[in-house]
């Protein structure tokens, strides 16, 4: 069985571009949450998704914004980049309601 | 709003030592309580997590954490180290009235480093 699976596993862009991160979750599961976690920080919550609706989000700019597809799923969109955008990006899946959250390795994302 | 404070950015401690990584929150509701541990490169594996009933809760690889409402700390240890948990930990919070499904509030990180 499959865990939560993210691509790619690093990605270099310069500031002001556009990027696109893929999470799919581990099988079963229904909803995936986004986090951010700078260098030497605990990870920060960005987003949640459940039925291909954002249920919930954190103290992150309208530049941050998601989507998640009928397959469960689920792309982080970060626009306009800035150097503080640079961390590793997890993404974490669960059956809707559970309380254990199952991550991923992470995208790592450097802005130049 | 809630918020974790791990006190301890680094804890080393000797092999087959005992350990205590320490962990204060503050919320304004009801929550629920998690550690995590990130090996290098990996993501976030759950260690254990405290929902209701008995106030000390058993985990993976020996650990264990006792939730203390008075003190609003969560603090986990293990009896006896080995160098394999030599990696990241995180305490993190949801808040009980989303039912489990919220995001969660994690602090800053402690790491554990296992002298030989």
């Amino acid at each position: 069985d499959a865990g939560v699976t993210q691509s790619p596993t690093h990605l270099i862009k310069t500031r002001g571009q556009q990027v696109t991160l893929r999470c799919s979750p581990k099988s079963g599961h229904d909803t995936v949450s986004w986090y951010q976690q700078a260098l030497g920080q605990g990870p920060q919550f960005i987003f949640q998704y459940y039925e291909e609706e954002e249920r919930q989000r954190g103290n992150f700019p309208d530049r941050f914004s998601g989507h998640q597809f009928p397959n469960y799923s689920s792309e982080l969109n970060v626009n306009a980049l800035l150097l503080g955008d640079s961390a590793l990006y997890l993404c974490a899946s669960s059956r809707d309601r559970a309380y254990e959250q199952y991550f991923g390795p992470g995208t790592r994302l450097t802005v130049t | 709003a809630q918020s974790v404070t791990q006190l301890d950015s680094q804890v080393p401690v000797f092999e087959e030592a005992p350990v205590e990584l320490r962990c204060n929150y503050s919320s304004s509701v009801s929550v629920y309580l998690f550690w995590y541990v990130q090996y290098p490169n990996q993501g976030l594996q759950l260690l254990l997590k405290y929902l209701s009933g008995s106030t000390l809760v058993k985990g993976i690889n020996g650990f264990e954490a006792e939730f203390n409402k008075s003190q609003t700390s969560f603090h986990l240890r293990k009896p006896s180290v080995h160098i394999s948990d030599t990696a990241e930990y995180f305490c993190a919070v949801s808040d009980r009235s989303g039912g489990g499904a919220d995001g969660l509030t994690f602090g800053k990180g402690t790491h554990l480093i296992i002298q030989p």
